[in-house]
C-alpha cells in the first residue's frame, strides 16, 4: 500500500516569509498528526485530527501556525511568518485508530529552513 | 499532560554487545508504549510495541519491558549490529502519542 506522502521536502525561506506543507496520509487512516523535529530532539506533536474534526491542538503556536485537514483526507500545515526558530522537520503520520493498533506511519517529512 | 523521559541520550557499544534504554512517563493512564527507530535523515519506524497489560514482548533481538507499578518501560537490543545504529524513540499513548527525547545508539564494529 502507498505510504504517507509529503511535499515539498525541502523548503528554504526567509524569516517572516510564510510557507505551506502538504500530507496525503495511507488511505482509509482517520486520525493524521503533524509533528514538529528540531534537530536532536524527539517530534512534538503540534496537531492531531480525527477525519476533519481537530483532537488537540495545544502544542501549535496558533498565532503563526495553521492547519486543516478538508474532506477528512490530505491535511496543509501552514506557517506565516515564519521565525528563525521555526526551522525543523515536519512530520506527517497517520493511523487507523479504529483497528486499535495505535500504530503511526510516518511521512519523509518537510525539511524547513528559515534564514 | 503526559510527559516522557528517555535515558541516556547517547549510547556507544561494541557490535554484538546488548544496549539498553530506559522511559519514564508520567499519566497512570497511558496505555500503549511504542519504540521507534530513526536513521539519519529519514521517518521514524516502529520496531517493537508493548500494551499496557503486558509486562514484556520480544520479536528477536529486540524485547521491551514495561512496569506499570513504577510507569518506566525500557528497549533492550541484544547481539547489536552496526546497522543498528540510530536515533531510537521511545512514545507513550493516552489519546495522543508523546516522544521521549531520544537515545542516538553507535554500535562499533
Amino acid at each position: 500500500e502507498a505510504g504517507v506522502a509529503q511535499s515539498p521536502r525541502y523548503k528554504i525561506i526567509e524569516k517572516r516569509q510564510s510557507v505551506a506543507f502538504w500530507c496525503n496520509p495511507i488511505s482509509g487512516h482517520a486520525t493524521l498528526y503533524w509533528y514538529q523535529q528540531i534537530l536532536g530532539q524527539g517530534p512534538k506533536l503540534l496537531i492531531q485530527f480525527q477525519n476533519n474534526g481537530v483532537v488537540d491542538d495545544s502544542q501549535l503556536p496558533k498565532d503563526r501556525f495553521s492547519a486543516e485537514r478538508l474532506k477528512g483526507v490530505d491535511s496543509t500545515l501552514k506557517i506565516q511568518p515564519a521565525k528563525l526558530e521555526d526551522s525543523a522537520v515536519y512530520l506527517c503520520a497517520s493511523s487507523d485508530l479504529a483497528r486499535g493498533t495505535g500504530e503511526l506511519f510516518f511521512g519523509e517529512g518537510s525539511r524547513l529552513t528559515v534564514l | 499532560g503526559e510527559n516522557v523521559e528517555q535515558h541516556p541520550s547517547t549510547l556507544s557499544v561494541q557490535e554484538g554487545d546488548s544496549a539498553v534504554i530506559k522511559c519514564t512517563y508520567s499519566d497512570s493512564a497511558s496505555n500503549y508504549f511504542p519504540w521507534y527507530k530513526q536513521e539519519l535523515g529519514k521517518r521514524p519506524q516502529l520496531i517493537i510495541d508493548i500494551r499496557s497489560n503486558v509486562g514484556e514482548k520480544k520479536d528477536q533481538r529486540i524485547a521491551v519491558t514495561l512496569n506499570k507499578t513504577a510507569k518506566h518501560f525500557s528497549l533492550h537490543i541484544t547481539e547489536t549490529q552496526p546497522e543498528d545504529s540510530a536515533v531510537y524513540f521511545c512514545a507513550a499513548i493516552r489519546g495522543k502519542l508523546i516522544f521521549g527525547q531520544g537515545t542516538e545508539l553507535s554500535v562499533k564494529p
